[in-house]
């Protein structure tokens, strides 16, 4: 069955430290996944996306994400994290351009 | 661009009412918009694909006499969670697809249910 993984419930970080959010997906031959955050009480804002091309993608507030097709992986990392990127973080896919398929989401929790 | 808006963004009830949450695109025409609900501190649940025009697909163990979904144009989708109970209690997350890029889904901001 198509699946999205997101192995890490909770991430605790301090400020200015390095993360990485971890992203698995089932395999499949054509696929397009995205990073999602969501602060409390809001929806999901789209943080970035993988489409076709370059594997390596990157968002504006420095945030990246390395599309691993031999490991299936689809990892979320920022060399030095902010208080302001508190916050879930939802890895999805889709398959066939049809329904978004969500991971359970991982909490970033940046301490000062 | 690719802006959805929700409406309410947070509304009460009582048990037994009825409630409607719109859904918006507001500068793109949306073919299909989908319904998600979250609980608390869990990932979204597809409840159901609407196509402007037709019926809406439910996912399963969705009730659609419950979760009414109608998609009367390309901008405006609404639920409505007929017969409110407690247990419907939940944030409601609409998202739409731009009919240009069909493998990108725009969130709007979400609803607040509470039924007392």
């Amino acid at each position: 069955a198509q699946s999205v993984t997101q192995l890490d419930s909770q991430v605790p970080v301090f400020e200015e430290a390095p993360v990485e959010l971890r992203c698995n997906y089932s395999s499949s031959v054509s696929v397009y996944l995205f990073w999602y955050v969501q602060y409390p009480n809001q929806g999901l804002q789209l943080l970035l996306k993988y489409l076709s091309g370059s594997t390596l993608v990157e968002s504006i507030n420095g945030f990246e994400a390395e599309f691993n097709k031999s490991q299936t992986s689809f990892h979320l990392r920022k060399p030095s994290v902010h208080i302001s990127d508190t916050a879930e973080y939802f890895c999805a896919v889709t398959y066939n351009t049809d329904k978004l398929i969500f991971g359970t989401g991982t909490r970033l929790q940046v301490f000062p | 661009g690719a802006v959805v808006s929700q409406h309410p963004s947070w509304v009460i009830c009582k048990s037994g009412t009825s409630v409607k949450i719109e859904c918006r695109s507001l500068d793109f025409q949306a073919t299909t918009m989908f319904w998600y609900r979250q609980f608390p501190k869990q990932s979204l649940m597809l409840m159901a694909t609407s196509n402007e025009g037709s019926k809406a697909t439910y996912e399963q163990g969705v009730e659609k006499d419950k979760f009414l979904i109608n998609h009367a144009s390309l901008t405006l989708s609404t639920l409505t969670v007929t017969s409110a109970h407690p247990e419907d209690s939940s944030f409601y997350i609409c998202s739409a697809r731009d009919r240009g890029r069909s493998y990108e889904q725009y969130f709007g901001p979400g609803t607040r249910l509470t039924v007392t």
